[in-house]
């Protein structure tokens, strides 16, 4: 059965500075997430992304954040400077065409920043 | 405000008692509700949602709009269901979810 991937499964990191989380979706979905879930926290929505463009982004999803499908099959979240608190599990999910479809979430990335 | 909430952050039961999860909801449109399981060390996957109406491993949830709520039942749980169950909603185009905080079910032997 397919599933979504995500590398690396644990990101350690000095403040400051810039981190690449990468997932693989699964190969006919064409709607990619990130979510994020700080430790002992609600899972929270940052940005969805379809047909190579961010369609929806939260507050949290700031000028420090972006995402990108370099090579039509990898979606990366790049944060440029990171800060103590993005220090968090990080989700990759990915749903099929129409509505309401279910999104398959990967294992997540916990990324620490020290 | 869209939001979802799980009062509960920790349910214990024994083996063969009922259990409810409960949730509420708060959003201005029609959303779409789902219960989301996450067992020890594996990814988040989905448990059931309201439109489908089925039942998943025992468990089922009705969608109460009158009272906001798709609270999650089982009749007789098992030591299985041990796991984070996290109710969530989506709306709106991109269908991004919106997530509770979770309740930890624990069902002891």
């Amino acid at each position: 059965e397919p599933e979504v991937t995500q590398t690396p499964s644990h990101q350690v990191t000095q403040m400051g500075q810039e981190v690449i989380l990468r997932c693989v979706p699964i190969s006919n979905h064409l709607y990619f997430y990130w979510y994020r879930q700080i430790l002992g926290q609600k899972v929270e929505f940052l940005v969805s992304f379809y047909n190579n463009e961010i369609s929806e982004k939260s507050e949290i999803f700031d000028d420090q954040f972006s995402v990108e499908r370099p090579d039509g099959s990898n979606f990366t979240l790049k944060i440029r400077s990171t800060k103590l608190e993005d220090s968090a599990m990080y989700f990759c999910a990915s749903s099929g065409t129409g509505p309401y479809n279910e999104q398959f979430f990967g294992p997540g990335t916990r990324l620490t920043v020290l | 405000a869209q939001r979802v909430t799980q009062p509960e952050k920790l349910l214990s039961v024994f083996k063969g008692a009922p259990v409810e999860l409960k949730c509420n909801y708060s959003y201005s449109g029609s959303p779409e509700l789902f219960w989301y399981v996450q067992y020890s060390r594996q990814r988040l996957q989905l448990l059931l949602r309201h439109i489908s109406r089925e039942s998943i491993k025992g468990f089922t949830a009705d969608l109460n709009k009158g009272e906001t709520s798709f609270h999650l039942k089982k009749p007789f749980a098992q030591e299985e269901d041990s796991a984070m169950y996290y109710c969530a909603l989506s709306g709106g185009a991109t269908n991004k979810l919106i997530f509770g905080t979770g309740t930890l079910l624990a069902v002891q032997p």
